[in-house]
């Protein structure tokens, strides 16, 4: 069974404050996706990674995939209220379905 | 555009009886899942549809649980003889490519059995 393990479970931190997120796995995953969650919603896709060792940035959002595409991190720099929620990492390894992690519940305090 | 919609929000039921979860998925997605979401957890998946078959099923956790797509489009989630234990958030997604990863979320069912 793949598993995909997050740290920290919880986070809360002020605004203006970076943080990082990570997401670990034994397992290498082909594709490796970051997801944020409100409550009462279903998870809203934020990136995808794809090649080992890749960096994406959306706004004040960096991930990085690992090189040997079993981890990825989520760094925010300077976090606002907004950035508030559950951020889910998600693996997919050739089939068709996702491993999700165990997820990262965020609070930025105004 | 409209997104995935799931009907209902909310199910409430009684141990032992029968329920079934709507996920309309966006037009033209042609690939289809559903999951499940537990308190604190991140989502578990269920089954997997390309088109009108179930194309891994594996996720399923016995034969209590089945899923329908019989035109391709809207699938239903059926629960048999429920239990406390099935409690928890059904999510459907759809993608419109055959082997994508990035899917798209719908709202979830939240299924309460007392």
């Amino acid at each position: 069974t793949q598993l995909l393990e997050q740290s920290p479970q919880f986070l809360s931190i002020q605004e203006g404050e970076n943080l990082t997120v990570y997401c670990n796995s034994s397992s290498v995953f082909s594709s490796l996706q970051w997801y944020r969650q409100e409550p009462g919603e279903g998870p809203v896709l934020l990136v995808t990674v794809v090649t080992g060792g890749e960096v994406k940035k959306l706004k004040r959002l960096t991930f990085q995939f690992g090189d040997a595409r079993k981890d990825s991190s989520l760094h925010i720099t300077a976090a606002q209220p907004g950035d508030t929620g559950l951020y889910l990492c998600a693996g997919a390894s050739g089939n068709e379905k996702l491993t999700f992690g165990t997820g990262t519940r965020l609070t930025i305090i105004p | 555009g409209a997104g995935v919609s799931q009907t209902p929000s909310n199910k409430v039921t009684e141990k032992g009886k029968y329920v079934e979860l709507r996920c309309d998925p966006i037009s033209g997605h042609t690939a289809l899942y559903w999951y499940r979401q537990s308190l604190g957890q991140g989502p578990e998946f269920l089954i997997y549809f390309q088109g009108t078959g179930a194309a891994d099923d594996s996720g399923l956790p016995n034969d209590r649980f089945f899923a329908v797509r019989p035109e391709g489009s809207v699938s239903t989630l059926k629960i048999q003889r429920t239990e406390r234990g099935d409690s928890a958030v059904y999510l459907c997604a759809s993608s419109p490519y055959r082997t994508s990863y990035e899917q798209f979320f719908g709202p979830g069912t939240r299924l309460t059995v007392l």
